[in-house]
């Protein structure tokens, strides 16, 4: 069965870090592009960040550049996301998302996570 | 960035009905496009991609067409299991970006 599951979520304070984790099960992880993609409560979705397959190359929103980082451990068929001086904003369901063209980025996102909570407050 | 503007952002159909959602990127996406439905407490599923495909598994009443900026995803004969909120997105280019969702109410 093909699957993401996400840990990691809870509740930090502002200006402190959390790294949420996406395990992967039921396909070959290292062949396709993963994202992470939040959602506010009762709001829309925001993409956050991107990894190639083989981790070659990274891509964030402007909005958390420089404060996350996306990585991946293809030998664990896993991704991580460290999430350093958190802001109220950061507040979100967050999830993983296989991109699903093999190889290559551009397709639409096939397989979620069930999403895990980040709530950032004092 | 791509600016994705869906519309409407509500609508209430009757079983049967036909439903259409349409989106318009800021510039030329080509066919670089998805939809998805999402349900409340769940995460969102692919329905479309590359603006016409249907995806595995999805119900033939679901429709997409378009290409460039402007796209339409239609459902033929609504069902009470399609209430859900409706998102377009474009692959394009990053940062990859998300209409702001369409909710579809069922009478």
């Amino acid at each position: 069965q093909v699957q993401l599951v996400e840990s990691g979520g809870g509740v930090v304070q502002p200006g402190r870090s959390l790294r949420l984790s996406c395990a992967a099960s039921g396909f070959t992880f290292s062949r396709y592009g993963i994202h992470w993609v939040r959602q506010t409560p009762g709001k829309g979705l925001e993409w956050v960040a991107v990894i190639w397959y083989d981790g070659s190359n990274k891509d964030y929103a402007d909005s958390v550049k420089g404060r996350f980082t996306i990585s991946r451990d293809n030998s664990k068929n896993t991704l991580y996301l460290q999430m350093n001086s958190l802001r109220a904003e950061d507040t979100a369901v967050y999830y993983c998302a296989r991109d699903m063209y093999d190889s290559t980025l551009g397709g639409g996102m096939d397989v979620w996570g069930q999403g895990t909570t980040v709530t950032v407050s004092s | 960035d791509i600016q994705m503007t869906q519309s409407p952002s509500s609508l209430s159909a009757s079983v049967g009905d036909r439903v259409t959602i349409t989106c318009r990127a800021s510039q030329s996406i080509n066919n670089y496009f998805n939809w998805y439905q999402q349900k409340p407490g769940k995460a969102p599923k692919l329905l479309i991609y590359a603006a016409s495909s249907l995806q595995s598994g999805v119900p033939s009443r679901f429709g997409g067409s378009g290409s460039r900026t402007d796209f339409t995803l239609t459902i033929s004969s609504v069902q009470p299991e399609d209430s859900a909120t409706y998102y377009c997105q474009q692959s394009h280019s990053t940062p990859l970006t998300f209409g702001g969702g369409t909710k579809v109410e069922i009478k």
